[in-house]
């Protein structure tokens, strides 16, 4: 496609409840990363991918956050039993690689909101 | 960690006025972009510029790397350009991740 892609653009869940989003990059793009927008904590890096691998977890907030990508394209983040503290614009990003020299595009983003 | 301050925090201008963003960072940085979240929160690129000057139209910006800050000079504002701006960095031996900046939130007035 011609840019990132994210879906569902809004979910709404009940706490405790599981949660999947979907993030398809720009087609041919090798990197993916995910980024949380909240209130209170601004712009924060959670998860990267090079490949299907994820050399870089360091910003998943809990063991409740996981991530995967297949076939080198299409990544899901997945938070178990969620809290309304996970309420969030969850966003993906990617690039051509995964070097600091390559300029990161952003999808539109999924709202998250748990009663 | 690294500290990433972007100032003003707010700005409030008259359509056709000029203003200039500064994000300041706190170490040495590989990388700096600069983004604009429009009122729906889709952010947009600018300017990818780790050092040097850029142009596009009447958005330019300035990134002194060894000085830590990058400039973001806006030039006959529209209000089209009110959003939020960031600055984002990326740090020497953290992979690519960006650590962005605490944001500029502009309003253009007619």
């Amino acid at each position: 496609g011609a840019g990132v892609s994210q879906s569902p653009s809004n979910k709404v869940t009940e706490k405790g409840k599981d949660v999947e989003l979907r993030c398809d990059p720009i087609s041919g793009h090798t990197a993916l990363y995910w980024y949380r927008q909240s209130l209170g904590q601004g712009l924060e890096f959670l998860i990267y991918f090079q490949g299907n691998s994820a050399p870089d977890k360091s910003g998943l907030p809990s063991d409740r956050f996981s991530a995967e990508r297949t076939g080198g394209s299409v990544s899901t983040l997945t938070i178990q039993r969620t809290q309304q503290e996970d309420s969030a614009v969850y966003l993906c990003a990617s690039s051509a690689t995964g070097g600091w020299e390559y300029e990161q595009y952003f999808g539109p983003g999924t709202r998250l909101t748990v009663t | 960690g690294i500290q990433v301050e972007q100032s003003p925090p707010d700005l409030i201008l008259q359509e056709g006025a000029n203003s200039t963003l500064r994000c300041n960072f706190s170490d040495s940085v590989n990388n700096l972009q600069w983004f604009h979240q429009n009122p729906w929160g889709q952010l947009i690129n600018l300017f990818y510029i780790p050092s040097g000057t850029k142009q596009n139209g009447r958005l330019s910006a300035t990134t002194v790397a060894t000085e830590r800050y990058s400039l973001l000079y806006i030039s006959s504002s529209q209000t089209t350009d009110s959003g939020v701006y960031f600055c984002a960095v990326t740090l020497p031996g953290t992979a690519s991740k960006l650590t962005f900046g605490t944001g500029t939130r502009l309003q253009v007035t007619l």
